[in-house]
């Protein structure tokens, strides 16, 4: 079975700071990775995705991530916060075969932005 | 844009009554899923279709628990009757196929009292 561990319940940063959010997977095959955004009462958000090719994934408002398969993990980072990046953030895994491909999530990590 | 509707957005029920839970996905998706999140967690699968029939509902409390998708396009999600760990949010998603990106509606909150 799959399962997604993100370390910090809660991270908080400076406005400009540089923002790291952890991801680790375990998984017997290195699965579908994706980061989702959600704002407080609203739905999930996709960030970015990784399934196959360049490790370094970009995706939306200035995040990026890689993953790196010897270390199982697919850590969020972003050079400057903004306040507006202030939400709940969450780790995912789907697996590469199979007919199902619901999603595994962290616990997902509450970013805090001080001015 | 096209979002996945969801309706109530909130729904407030007693113990043992019966709930249901409406989920319209984007148009031209065939894969529709369930999630719900507990507070303070991250969702977690319910119930997975591809087009009307059911892919995957594991994890589904099925004594309580149903969830339809007759024609294939929107679906319902019922539980009957509620208990009081029940309360939470119940998110759908949907994607174009299989192993696409999944878009999510906005969510109903549910308290069960």
């Amino acid at each position: 079975a799959q399962s997604v561990t993100q370390l910090g319940s809660h991270v908080s940063v400076s406005e400009g700071a540089l923002v790291l959010l952890r991801c680790n997977y375990s998984s017997s095959v290195p699965p579908y990775l994706f980061w989702y955004v959600q704002y407080p009462n609203q739905g999930l958000q996709l960030l970015l995705k990784y399934t196959t090719g360049a490790t370094l994934v970009k995706g939306i408002n200035g995040f990026e991530a890689e993953f790196k398969k010897s270390e199982t993990s697919f850590h969020l980072t972003k050079p400057s916060a903004h306040m507006s990046d202030a939400a709940e953030y969450f780790c995912a895994v789907s697996e590469v075969g199979g007919g199902a491909d619901g999603l595994t999530f962290g616990k997902g990590t509450h970013l805090i932005i001080q001015p | 844009e096209a979002e996945v509707a969801q309706s109530p957005r909130y729904k407030i029920t007693e113990k043992s009554q019966a709930v249901a839970f409406w989920c319209d996905p984007i148009s031209g998706h065939a894969t529709l899923y369930w999630y719900r999140q507990i507070l303070g967690q991250g969702p977690e699968l319910l119930v997975q279709f591809q087009d009307e029939s059911v892919v995957d509902d594991s994890q589904l409390p099925k004594d309580r628990f149903s969830a339809e998708r007759l024609k294939g396009v929107d679906s319902t999600l019922k539980i009957q009757p509620a208990e009081l760990g029940d309360s939470a949010m119940y998110l759908c998603a949907s994607s174009q196929r299989r192993r696409e990106t999944q878009y999510f509606g906005p969510g109903t909150r549910l308290l069960v009292l």
